[in-house]
């Protein structure tokens, strides 16, 4: 089946500096990737829709400028957060449409990233 | 305001029972709704996918039901197992086909053995 591929799976990163998430689909093109952010005991939120060639689409409240989203190819999207700060620690997660709308959506494994 | 709510938080049964989950939702008209199960420290995994004129479908042991004017879908797991245990989601699609999925919260199962 479809795979998307999600790295690294946890990363620890001092304050104030960036850290660059890929998410990669391994046997299928993605031409829309989508980046999730998940808080402890809470449900997904979308943060921004990526589109390759394109720029993203940021669901609002969401930093444009705070969040970059890089769609370069039809199997690599990455979100680099910048400037992080300890709020900004939570589980990132990305997912892709690999075929019809009856397939659903495959997700990455997610990653963890703690601000310190 | 648009709304998707799992009633239950968690939900704990003995193994070999049917546990049944529950999602509702305000505000929405979607075309489908999906259900995805989300492991510790994981990604969602798609369990299954219902259309609007659907209303049941089935997949081994799940089962989903989809009733577009209570607005709510039941996710059934029977003959539970340990290995059930963990968050189920529902979600919907906004925008269409290929639009971005609106989450649940989730409800956390656990199957004692």
């Amino acid at each position: 089946g479809a795979v998307v591929s999600q790295h690294p799976s946890r990363v620890i990163c001092k304050s104030g500096t960036s850290v660059k998430i890929e998410c990669r689909s391994l046997d299928f093109q993605a031409t829309t990737m989508f980046w999730y952010r998940q808080f402890p005991k809470q449900s997904l939120m979308l943060m921004a829709t990526s589109n390759e060639g394109s720029k993203a689409t940021y669901e609002q409240g969401v930093e444009k400028d705070k969040f970059l989203i890089n769609h370069a190819s039809l199997t690599l999207s990455t979100l680099t957060v910048t400037s992080a700060h300890p709020e900004d620690s939570s589980f990132y997660i990305c997912s892709a449409l690999s075929g019809g709308s009856g397939d659903g959506y495959t997700f990455g494994s997610g990653t963890r990233l703690t601000v310190v | 305001s648009q709304k998707i709510e799992q009633n239950s938080e968690a939900l704990n049964i003995q193994e070999g029972k049917t546990a049944t989950l529950t999602c509702n939702y305000t505000n929405y008209s979607p075309a489908y709704l999906q259900w995805y199960r989300q492991d510790p420290g994981r990604g969602p995994v798609f369990l299954l996918l219902i259309r609007e004129n659907e209303k049941e479908k089935r997949k081994e042991r799940l089962k989903v039901t989809f009733d577009t004017t209570l607005k709510q879908s039941l996710f059934h797991i029977t003959a539970s197992q340990p290995a059930d245990s963990a968050t189920y989601l529902c979600a919907l699609a906004q925008g269409g086909s290929q639009g971005n999925l609106i989450f649940g919260k989730g409800t956390k199962l656990s199957v004692k053995p």
